[in-house]
């Protein structure tokens, strides 16, 4: 049984560039979160996808765009990069109706050059 | 202040030995409270899953929740080598899908 899946593992941008970053849930899952861990820190919660729609967001700027695909994949799109959106970006799935915590991926390591 | 407050470490203990971590919030709407185990260069794996107040224990894990004192504990019985990671904490309201972590604790078990 799968886990989440993210992909590309690395990623080296240069300031000003735009990035998208992919994530397939867990098998049965169809809520997807994406979190920015900065290194040294916890994560920080973006905003999660339920049914297409964004559900609910952090405290990030617009820059910092999502979506959610028919087959529960999400996708994570920042703009206009900053050297301070280096980050490991991670993707967490769950299920809508269990409360039994989120499934993490191994995360996307973006940085910004 | 942050919301979730958690020691960053390191703590290095020898194999063997009882490991305590700890986090305090301050947020009192927190019903559900989480500790990840995150390895270097991984993702957040979850160990122990609570709901309000209480203890509940899996293997070598207990996890500890008092909500009057808005602190939540982890502790590790016989400690490992392979337990050395980050322990974070994670909390979420009732009504909200966010979690809100802590900063982590760095652990080191020794042979």
């Amino acid at each position: 049984d799968a886990g989440v899946t993210q992909s590309p593992t690395h990623l080296i941008k240069t300031r000003g560039q735009q990035v998208t970053l992919r994530c397939s849930p867990k098998s049965g899952h169809d809520t997807v979160s994406w979190y920015q861990q900065a290194l040294g820190q916890g994560p920080q919660f973006i905003f999660q996808y339920y049914e297409e729609e964004e559900r609910q967001r952090g405290n990030f700027p617009d820059r910092f765009s999502g979506h959610q695909f028919p087959n529960y994949s999400s996708e994570l799109n920042v703009n206009a990069l900053l050297l301070g959106d280096s980050a490991l970006y991670l993707c967490a799935s769950s299920r809508q109706g269990e409360d039994r915590g989120y499934t993490f991926g191994s995360g996307t390591r973006l940085t910004v050059v | 202040q942050k919301e979730v407050e958690q020691d960053p470490g390191p703590l290095s203990v020898p194999e063997g030995a009882i490991v305590s971590l700890n986090c305090t919030y301050s947020n009192s709407a927190f019903q559900y409270f989480m500790w990840y185990r995150q390895y270097s260069r991984k993702g957040p794996e979850l160990l122990m899953y609570t709901y309000s107040s209480g203890n509940k224990e899996d293997g070598r894990f207990t996890a500890q929740v008092d909500k009057s004192s808005k602190y939540i504990s982890l502790f590790i019985r016989d400690s490992q080598p392979s337990d050395s990671a980050t322990y974070l904490c994670a909390m979420k309201e009732n009504a909200g899908n966010m979690l809100t972590f802590g900063g982590g604790t760095r652990l080191m078990v020794k042979p």
